[in-house]
């Protein structure tokens, strides 16, 4: 079965420094991953998303992702944060064929410190 | 372009009652899934609809149901709430519901049962 694991529940990083945010996922074919950003009281936005090809992908704001087959990881990196970054972060798996349900984890909560 | 609309985006009830939550896609979006997200836990998939029929429900007791109509418009229902269904109930719609399109999401309606 498909699952989607986010090892950190909380990060804490200063506004300048760089960032990386976890993914591992369990997919039985080639994955269509996701990352998405939600601020505080707001639904969930697209950062970037990989189907295939280049494993780097550019995102919105800055952001990127690099897809690793090997080590089942698709891993959210931003080179230099702003105090805006400061969300929750999560990640998903597209549906399996005919299920039509995406796959979330559970989250990452990323703070800022001035 | 109108991006994904929920209504009403907060609403308190108590046990036993039953509620009604709204979601109207984006132009063109014939998908419509429900998620509810609550903290720890990230967001759960509830049902899946497209042109009216339910595709794949998440492992939800029976008390929650939902709908679409004919202009891609969606409902979900809970009724005999319970303390436990406290949570943001998130609506997105894409094209097709296919693993190759994002959703996108609406800010969501907040429910607190008391």
């Amino acid at each position: 079965a498909q699952s989607v694991t986010q090892p950190d529940i909380h990060i804490t990083v200063s506004e300048g420094a760089s960032l990386e945010l976890r993914c591992n996922y369990s997919y039985g074919a080639t994955p269509y991953l996701f990352w998405y950003v939600q601020s505080p009281g707001q639904g969930l936005q697209l950062l970037l998303k990989y189907f295939s090809g280049d494993t780097l992908v550019q995102g919105i704001k800055g952001f990127e992702a690099e897809f690793k087959r090997s080590q089942s990881s698709f891993n959210l990196r931003k080179p230099s944060v702003h105090w805006s970054d400061a969300a929750e972060y999560f990640c998903a798996v597209g549906p399996d064929s005919g299920t039509y349900k995406y796959i979330f984890g559970t989250g990452t909560r990323l703070k800022v410190l001035a | 372009k109108a991006g994904v609309t929920q209504t009403p985006r907060y609403l308190i009830k108590t046990r036993g009652q039953q509620v009604t939550l709204s979601c109207s896609p984006i132009s063109g979006h014939r998908s419509v899934s429900w998620y509810q997200q609550t903290p720890g836990q990230g967001l759960q998939f509830l049902f899946e609809y497209f042109s009216e029929t339910q595709r794949n429900k998440g492992n939800f007791p029976g008390r929650f149901s939902g709908r679409q109509f004919s202009n891609s418009r969606s409902e979900m229902n809970v009724s005999t709430l319970e303390l436990g269904d406290s949570a943001l109930y998130l609506c997105a719609s894409s094209r097709t519901g296919q693993n190759t399109g994002e959703l996108f999401f609406g800010e969501g309606s907040r429910l607190t049962v008391l």
